[in-house]
């Protein structure tokens, strides 16, 4: 019921072209949206959110899209980049006690992008 | 300043040994997190401080003990640990109750590797 869902677990993108990543999750009490960026060696950076009331969100060449009835949201990662290889991970919050939010991430999907 | 400070970068240690991994921010944030990340794999919530109180334990072993000294400082004391227990530990921080504009904020995170 805490799972999220993510594919694909790689992807290969040649430069300029449209990234596409997918997640479906199954609890209804999750209530933001986050996706993180994570480049080797590094800790998980947030690259966009969104909340369930709202269908779409664009910040810059990244645009989430979020379909609540079916409880699915995707990346897009339009004129991909080379700088925009790295792992991308989907995740879903939920308030807990005290006011503190659990993240439940996707499995991750490495991203390539070729020159 | 978004910045979450993880000490050390790195650690070995022996199955005997007693170490503790720092983490630290000054945001003011007053949920702060730890999650352990096995390659290529997604981060797994381990505890969760709210407040400076310990609020979520996601039936960690006992060999993983977290201390928050105060709303800034986040320590995580390792004892007796198994080589299974290499991975990256991440440190993260937010603010509670922010809701659907909740953001974790994450650190750059310890390589530990366990002889």
């Amino acid at each position: 019921q805490q799972q999220v869902k993510q594919s694909p677990q790689s992807l290969i993108v040649q430069k300029g072209g449209i990234s596409i990543i997918n997640c479906a999750y199954e609890n209804t009490a999750f209530d933001y949206f986050p996706w993180y960026q994570q480049f080797p060696g590094k800790g998980p950076a947030l690259l966009i959110a969104i909340r369930p009331d709202v269908s779409e969100k664009k910040e810059g060449r990244f645009t989430i899209s979020f379909n609540k009835s079916a409880k699915q949201f995707s990346l897009h990662i339009m004129d991909s980049q080379p700088g925009d290889s790295a792992t991308y991970f989907c995740a879903a919050s939920m308030s807990m006690r005290q006011g503190a939010q659990k993240l439940v991430f996707g499995q991750g999907t490495r991203l390539t992008i070729n020159p | 300043d978004t910045e979450v400070t993880q000490t050390p970068k790195h650690l070995v240690m022996g199955m005997t040994n007693k170490k503790s991994l720092k983490c630290e921010q000054h945001m003011g944030h007053r949920a702060m997190y730890w999650y352990k990340q096995k390659a290529k794999k997604p981060p797994e919530l381990m505890f969760v401080y709210s407040y400076e109180k310990l609020s979520i334990n996601e039936s960690v072993p006992s060999r993983f003990s977290p201390e928050c000294p105060n709303s800034s400082l986040l320590n995580l004391h390792l004892h007796a640990l198994q080589p299974e227990d290499s991975a990256l530990y991440l440190c993260a921080s937010s603010q509670p109750w922010a809701g659907a504009k909740n953001i974790q904020y994450f650190g750059a995170g310890t390589r530990l590797s366990v002889l």
